[in-house]
This record gives C-alpha cells, structure tokens and sequence, in this order.
C-alpha cells in the first residue's frame, strides 16, 4: 500500500558519527522534506526538494545534508557538524502539480547521540 | 506566512464537540488556514484546510470568520483518540509554492471520558 517510510524508528549513534536517515516514498509525490522537532516544540524544515537532483536549505540546514537521487528517495545524514543532533526526524512528501494541497508524513525517525 | 496564536492547552468530554480556536490576524489574501495533528511520537496528519469559506470533511469541519483574521476548528464528537496536540498553520497556496509548513507550538487537546 501507498506510504512513506521512515526507518529505523529508533536510532542511536555516537557523538562524532555521521548518521544517515532513510526516507522512501511510493506515493509518486514530486516535492520531500526534512524536519526536525524537538521536545514540546513545533517541527522546523531542514531542507526541502521539490525534483529530482535538485534541493534548497530549509530554516536549520546548518550540520545536515540530503541528497535526491531519486523521486522516491530523499536521505538525510546528520553529520558531526551539527550541534545538538538529538531529536525527532519527520520526513515528508506533497504533490506539486495541484495549487493547494496537504503534506502527508512519515512516523518518523528519533535519533539519539550519545 | 503569517504568524498564527493558539491557546496552550484545552479540555474535552468525549463524545462532546472540541472546538480549536487560531488567530491569524496578520493573513494575507492569498494564505491559506491548514490545521494538523500529532498524536505522541508519530508524524503529523493533515485534517482540513481553508481559503475563506467554511469547510467541512470526514474529520473535521473549518470555520473561518469573515474578515479571516481567525477560525475555529470543530472536532463534532471528540473521542479517547482525538487526544493530540493541533496546529493552525497559515501558508501561502499555488502549485509552485515549495509547501514550507510553519508549526508553532500548537494546542494540547485532551478528551477525558
């Protein structure tokens, strides 16, 4: 059935490490997106792709990096350079063609840096 | 994209109507009202969303004053699982908008038996 996939759930690393976060899709959605949340707070946008081989920084890229080699892929590492890596990791995904439409999300990915 | 103000926390009785208030008093003529929620640990889900009129689906119904400066989101008959927390955020439409989604710190709705 149609969806999008995070995994795994659960992921510890350790501090120095660079951690890759898998996102898949098979709802042929042209746009992904990367948040993060934090405890009690609302979700801010990592980076975005709307096709193909091409992607912009969301509000907080700074430590992250993504590539889209694919339309169903869209993975994020999470690198040392990123100050406070710990958090939960909600990918996302929306139809570009209609003029107004919703976001649908993944369940996420919460990541944890020893 | 405007900015938009909720309350903290709200309470419900199941089986009684939740009624979310926003404000958005900043909105601009061509933003849109999207509400979702997040039930604990798992992604946001979409429910309704609005231009000016009211709207109503499966889940939920929108309404949306007249001079658009605030709205309302009506949960009918909130149950046991309705217990998550809202957000309203406001975003420009259009198909070649990139779709960043805002989200503010949103209302805690509990439904108590």
């Amino acid at each position: 059935d149609g969806g999008i996939t995070q995994s795994p759930k659960y992921l510890f690393r350790k501090e120095g490490q660079n951690v890759t976060l898998s996102c898949e899709q098979n709802l042929n959605h042209d746009a992904m997106y990367w948040y993060r949340q934090d405890p009690g707070q609302g979700l801010r946008l990592i980076y975005y792709s709307q096709i193909v081989n091409d992607f912009q920084k969301g509000d907080i890229a700074e430590g992250y990096s993504v590539s889209r080699e694919k339309k169903e892929s869209f993975p994020l590492t999470v690198t040392s350079a990123q100050k406070n890596p710990t958090a939960f990791y909600l990918c996302a995904t929306k139809r570009m063609r209609d003029t107004d439409n919703e976001q649908f999300f993944g369940p996420g990915t919460r990541l944890t840096v020893l | 994209d405007a900015k938009t103000t909720q309350p903290t926390s709200m309470d419900c009785a199941e089986g009684r109507a939740a009624n979310l208030p926003c404000n958005h008093s900043t909105i601009s003529g061509n933003e849109y009202v999207y509400w979702y929620r997040q039930i604990h640990s798992q992604g946001p889900q979409y429910i309704i969303h609005g231009l000016k009129n009211n709207e109503t689906n499966e889940m939920a119904s929108l309404i949306i004053t007249e001079d658009r400066k605030s709205s309302t989101l009506i949960l009918p008959h909130a149950t046991l699982r309705d217990t998550a927390v809202y957000y309203c955020i406001v975003r420009r439409g259009g198909g070649t908008s990139y779709g960043k989604l805002t989200f503010g710190q949103g209302t805690i709705l509990t439904v108590h038996p």
